[in-house]
């Protein structure tokens, strides 16, 4: 049982590249999220998918696309990288997607430099 | 202002003392609450989900005031392996969860 994965760990992008970000969980979890984490701060929602076939704006949308592929995979897309998207991303899944009792879990992080 | 606030910290603190973080929200429509414990470059990790009577689970102890919009996490009996960063995390009616910032919690000998 791996929990949630997420490729790749590492990457540095130019200013105008594009790039997907990808994630999977095998917990049959309905929920799944995209999250960034600048220095310093706490994660901010760029989207969710509140289960198969549905996805939201979170937070900080802009620059972002997200596909949920299925139930297990949901990956984000940078169609133009730009420096202000350096970050370490984090997706995470839930049960439900809601309530006192669903905890979410996270994948390990991708660290993503644009220069 | 920010949704969900927390004291600033850092904290540090020698071993065996008790702590306490402090955070408010700002919706008073928020449904779920919860403490999350960060590891230096690490994924959060949910601490313990924070429920209306207050609860406990073993040195942590969480308390909600929704009056007051309000969590607050007390650690008893500091541990070195307690050092890491604590966020508090707010949930809404759509699933959607905003982060505090942390609060850096540092154990010293």
């Amino acid at each position: 049982n791996a929990g949630v994965t997420q490729t790749p760990k590492f990457q540095v992008l130019k200013t105008g590249q594009s790039m997907t970000l990808q994630c999977a969980q095998d917990m049959n979890h309905n929920s799944m999220y995209w999250y960034r984490q600048d220095p310093g701060m706490g994660l901010r929602l760029i989207y969710y998918s509140a289960s198969e076939g549905t996805t939201d704006k979170g937070e900080v949308p802009n620059g972002y696309n997200v596909s949920r592929l299925n139930k297990r995979e949901f990956s984000l897309r940078l169609e133009s990288a730009a420096p202000s998207q350096t970050s370490v991303y984090f997706c995470a899944s839930s049960p439900i997607g809601g309530g006192d009792t669903d905890t979410q879990y996270f994948g390990p992080g991708t660290r993503l430099t644009v220069l | 202002r920010k949704e969900v606030e927390q004291d600033p910290g850092p904290f540090n603190v020698p071993e065996g003392a008790t702590v306490a973080f402090n955070c408010t929200y700002s919706n008073s429509a928020s449904q779920s609450f919860f403490w999350y414990r960060q590891d230096c470059r690490k994924e959060p990790k949910l601490l313990m989900s924070v429920y209306s009577s207050g609860n406990e689970d073993g040195r942590f102890t969480a308390q909600l005031n929704r009056a007051s919009q309000y969590i607050s996490l007390l650690i008893r009996d500091s541990k070195l392996s307690d050092s890491a960063t604590y966020l508090c995390v707010v949930r809404g009616n759509a699933g959607k969860s905003t982060f505090g910032d942390g609060t850096t919690l540092t154990v010293k000998p």
